[in-house]
């Protein structure tokens, strides 16, 4: 089946530089994807979306870029903090109405 | 806000022991969903709920059986749990209807079965 997949497991900045996270998808109907951050001993939580008739989109500190010919999308953080450590998920929402498709997570560490 | 409430946080079972998890949710969304999340392995859907009434199977629907109470409320039940079954369970819930929206989730149960 199609997947969603992250270049690196962890990451490691320091605190107040920019963070970028990868991720690659595969499935070519894909038009919607999120990313989620998890704390320990918590749920994911909903940072940002984008639909894939854009390219670029910005939350607070938060921006997620996405390009369709590589199938290819990035969450970038700026003035990383300590309290952005966390695991996170990109996920596909894969052409379905009600099904997401989660990759394994990016541990991202940020060092005082 | 609540959101999405799971219950309970932890349990631990023996093998063949059943037991039901519990979710609710108070945003009135109409769909929703059970995952599980092992290390390593990401967040696998067993099953979900379109809308009230319905439900169908996900990617690891095995050994698990759900129930769509009401709009507000999903139950997970395993029947003879396994060892394989220990895991960290999040519910998650979404608006549903037309368009893209994201799923909420839950703060999981954390299930140990020995």
């Amino acid at each position: 089946g199609e997947s969603v997949g992250l270049h690196l497991p962890t990451l490691s900045v320091q605190e107040g530089d920019n963070s970028i996270i990868n991720c690659a998808y595969s499935n070519s109907a894909s038009d919607y994807f999120i990313w989620y951050k998890q704390e320990s001993g918590k749920g994911p939580q909903f940072i940002i979306d984008i639909r894939s008739n854009m390219d670029k989109r910005q939350g607070q500190r938060v921006t997620v870029l996405l390009n369709k010919t590589v199938k290819h999308l990035s969450l970038q953080i700026a003035a990383t903090q300590p309290g952005d450590s966390a695991v996170y998920f990109c996920a596909d929402g894969g052409g379905s109405n009600y099904k997401l498709t989660f990759g394994k997570g990016t541990l991202l560490t940020v060092n005082p | 806000n609540a959101g999405v409430t799971q219950t309970p946080k932890f349990q631990v079972l023996k093998t063949g022991q059943s037991m039901t998890l519990q979710c609710a949710q108070d945003m009135n969304h109409n769909s929703m969903y059970w995952y599980r999340q092992d290390p390593g392995m990401g967040l696998r859907l067993i099953y979900y709920s379109a809308s009230e009434g319905t439900t169908d199977k996900g990617e690891v629907p095995n050994g698990y059986n759900v129930s769509r109470l009401n709009k507000r409320e999903f139950s997970l039940r395993l029947e003879s749990a396994a060892p394989s079954q220990t895991s960290v369970y999040f519910c998650a819930s979404k608006r549903g209807g037309q368009g893209d929206q994201p799923q909420h989730f839950g703060d999981g149960t954390r299930l140990s079965i020995l």
